[in-house]
């Protein structure tokens, strides 16, 4: 079965400074990964996938993920964090055997002024 | 393009209850799919409807069910309602079909059951 762990519930940061909010995955077959984030009560929005293809994969907001196939990972980078960028972030992969996201338990961050 | 809506925001409820929740979807997109969200269990999938036709379901009870339209607006309704049911009900659209389409997320219905 497809799984994705982030291992860190909460990652601090100051603002300007870079960011990485990390992901790992476990998959049969190709691995569909995307991250969204979540700002309270909203929905999730989606920042960016990969599927194929370039391993730095660039999204929305300046967020870009970074897809390492011999460590399973697909961390979520940028490089210059913002106030405004503290939120819920969600790590998923798409079962391939259904079409549904299996996701992570999200990482909290927080990014001090 | 206007965005997934889902209706209503908020709802309480109580115990024993039953409760039905609408999501309709990006114009043009024929996939729904539909995710709980609670503080312990994280986002979970409930169901997947594409053409009106269930496709996948996750492991939640029979109490939970759905249904999409002709027009692929989508509903949810959960029966004898459970104090575990509180949670952000999330509805997702996507243009599904073939390749690997992300999914596109509503706002959610807070559901409180009391």
């Amino acid at each position: 079965a497809q799984s994705v762990a982030q291992p860190e519930d909460q990652v601090n940061v100051a603002e300007g400074n870079p960011l990485t909010v990390k992901c790992t995955y476990s998959v049969s077959g190709n691995p569909y990964l995307f991250w969204y984030v979540q700002y309270p009560n909203r929905g999730l929005q989606f920042l960016l996938k990969y599927i194929t293809g370039d391993n730095l994969v660039k999204g929305s907001y300046g967020f870009e993920a970074e897809f390492n196939k011999s460590q399973t990972s697909f961390h979520l980078k940028k490089p210059s964090a913002l106030v405004s960028d503290s939120a819920l972030y969600f790590c998923a992969v798409r079962d391939n055997d259904f079409q549904k996201l299996v996701f992570g338990t999200g990482t909290r961050l927080l990014v001090s002024p | 393009k206007a965005g997934v809506t889902q209706t209503p925001r908020y709802l309480i409820k109580t115990r024993g209850q039953q409760v039905t929740l609408s999501c309709s979807p990006i114009s043009g997109h024929r996939s729904v799919s539909w995710y709980q969200q609670t503080p312990g269990q994280g986002l979970q999938f409930l169901f997947e409807y594409f053409s009106e036709t269930q496709r996948n379901k996750g492991n939640f009870p029979g109490r939970f069910s759905g249904r999409q339209f002709s027009n692929s607006r989508s509903e949810m309704n959960v029966s004898t309602l459970e104090l575990g049911d509180s949670a952000l009900y999330l509805c997702a659209s996507s243009l599904a079909g073939t390749g690997v389409w992300e999914q596109f997320f509503g706002p959610g219905t807070r559901l409180t059951v009391l």
